[in-house]
């Protein structure tokens, strides 16, 4: 059984600041993760994902996250923020089995990003 | 591409009543996953399908919940005696495949049990 943990609730930053959001997690084997963005009233949406190779992944609107083993670590990143980008962010981790994954993600229980004007 | 649709969006019930939620996923998507996401928490998974055969529904409360998703198209989740505790939001979504991919989600429906 995979955990995924998410220690901050709440980051609030100004617009143009850069910002982190943390994400670990813990399991054995070999394992899916990805980022998803929750706006108010709306159902998640992807944002990135990582199984393998490059540890550093890019994704929609300037997010990118990396991948550290020796942390557990998936820790989200934007270098310079825009204040449409105030939502909650999920973390999620499924088991992948060489290549086969099985679909069941796991959630964290998300960081409120406010990004203030 | 239409995404993936639900209904109601919202639900107001009894404890004791029943409801059900439906839910349209993308077409062409095979997987159809429901989830629970009671109020700042993230989704749990309750149940999900590929194509019309249920993979897993281990986390489902089976004494009260059931879904189905007869044609391997769209799905209902029913509650059939409603509590306190199910108050949340239920969020439906699809992929492709077993889910390595990204999963699309829907709007959700969100349910306040009195």
């Amino acid at each position: 059984t995979q955990t995924v943990s998410q220690s901050d609730a709440h980051v609030t930053v100004f617009e143009g600041d850069s910002v982190e959001l943390r994400c670990n997690y813990s399991y054995g084997g070999s394992i899916y993760l990805s980022w998803y963005i929750q706006h108010h009233g709306r159902g998640l949406q992807f944002l990135l994902k990582y199984y393998s190779g490059n540890p550093v992944v890019q994704g929609v609107n300037g997010f990118e996250a990396e991948f550290s083993k020796s942390d557990s670590s998936f820790h989200l990143r934007k270098a310079s923020v825009h204040w449409s980008d105030s939502a909650v962010y999920f973390c999620a981790a499924s088991m992948g089995n060489t290549g086969a994954n099985t679909g069941k993600l796991t959630f964290g229980h998300g960081t409120i990003l406010r990004v203030h004007p | 591409e239409a995404g993936v649709t639900q209904s109601p969006r919202y639900a107001v019930l009894q404890e004791g009543q029943a409801v059900s939620f439906w839910c349209d996923p993308i077409s062409g998507h095979d997987t159809l996953y429901w989830y629970q996401q009671p109020r700042d928490q993230g989704p749990q998974l309750l149940v999900y399908f590929r194509d019309e055969a249920v993979i897993d529904n281990s986390q489902l409360p089976s004494d009260r919940f059931s879904a189905v998703r007869p044609k391997g198209t769209n799905s209902t989740l029913k509650i059939q005696s409603a509590k306190q505790g199910d108050t949340a939001t239920y969020l439906c979504a699809s992929s492709l495949g077993w889910g390595g991919d990204e999963q699309y989600f829907g709007p959700g429906t969100r349910l306040t049990v009195l």
